[in-house]
C-alpha cells in the first residue's frame, strides 16, 4: 500500500528567506506526486504535480519540487517566502495501480515571520 | 474552471441525529470522493464513486454511508452522529482518467 510521510509538522520561516517542505513517499510503481495547499477555512488548491518527464516542475505562486527516485522524496521549494504563504501544505501520492485514488501525508503547517 | 461547492462549509449537530453533507462539481467529473481531515492525519478517504450509484468504500468508511443519485451531486450521510465524527469534511471530485483532485471548501462539522 502507499503511504506519504511529511516528517515536519510546523514550520516558521521569516519573510523573504528560503523555504523547503519535505515529503517521502512509498508506493510500488512509478508514482504520481503532487503538492497541494491549504489556507485557513479553504479547501486544497493543487500547487504542483509531477507525472514523468524533468523531475524538476515548477508550479503556482512561485513553487518548485524536484523528484528524486533514489531516495523516494518529492519536496517543496521557494525561494523567497511571503507572508501570504502561511497555510497547510499536503503532499499527496497515486498512480496507475491505485485507481484514481491519492494518499496523503499528514500536512505541514507553515507560519512566516515578518 | 471545476467549481466543487459544498453545502454548508458549518455545522453543528448533536449527538445521535441524522446528518446530510452534500457536495456538487459542475465539470461533469466521473470520479467524486470524501475524505475527513483531522489535525496531523492529513486527509483520509471515507469513500468514493466512479459512477452514478456506484460507491466503494475508502479508508474509513465505518459510521458513515453516501449516496449518489447523479453524476454532479455526491452525498455523505451520518446517520448517527457520534462526538468522534468531529471535524473538517472535504469533497473532491475528478475525470475518470485523470488523477488530479479537485477540492470543495470543506464543511467543519460539530457533534455535541
Amino acid at each position: 500500500a502507499q503511504s506519504v510521510t511529511q516528517p515536519d509538522i510546523h514550520i516558521t520561516v521569516s519573510e523573504g528567506a528560503s523555504l523547503e517542505l519535505r515529503c517521502n513517499y512509498s508506493y510500488g510503481a512509478t508514482p504520481y506526486l503532487f503538492w497541494y495547499v491549504q489556507s485557513p477555512g479553504q479547501g486544497l488548491q493543487l500547487l504542483l504535480k509531477y507525472f514523468s518527464g524533468d523531475t524538476l516542475v515548477q508550479g503556482i505562486k512561485g513553487f518548485e519540487a524536484e523528484f528524486k527516485r533514489s531516495q523516494s522524496s518529492f519536496n517543496l521549494r521557494k525561494p523567497s517566502v511571503h507572508w501570504s504563504d502561511a497555510a497547510e501544505y499536503f503532499c499527496a501520492v497515486g498512480g496507475w495501480n491505485a485507481g484514481n485514488m491519492l494518499t496523503f501525508g499528514g500536512g505541514t503547517r507553515l507560519m512566516v515571520k515578518p | 474552471d471545476v467549481k466543487v461547492t459544498q453545502s454548508s462549509r458549518y455545522l453543528v449537530k448533536r449527538t445521535g441525529e441524522k446528518v446530510f453533507l452534500e457536495c456538487v462539481q459542475d465539470m461533469d467529473h466521473e470520479n467524486m470522493f470524501w475524505y475527513r481531515q483531522d489535525p496531523g492525519l492529513g486527509l483520509r478517504l471515507i469513500y468514493f464513486s466512479y459512477d452514478v450509484k456506484m460507491k466503494e468504500k475508502g479508508d474509513i468508511p465505518e459510521g458513515y454511508s453516501v449516496s449518489r443519485e447523479k453524476k454532479e451531486r455526491f452525498s455523505l450521510i451520518l446517520e448517527s452522529a457520534s462526538t468522534n465524527q468531529t471535524s473538517m469534511y472535504l469533497c473532491a471530485s475528478n475525470q475518470g482518467s485523470s488523477y488530479e483532485q479537485y477540492f470543495g471548501p470543506g464543511t467543519r462539522l460539530t457533534v455535541t
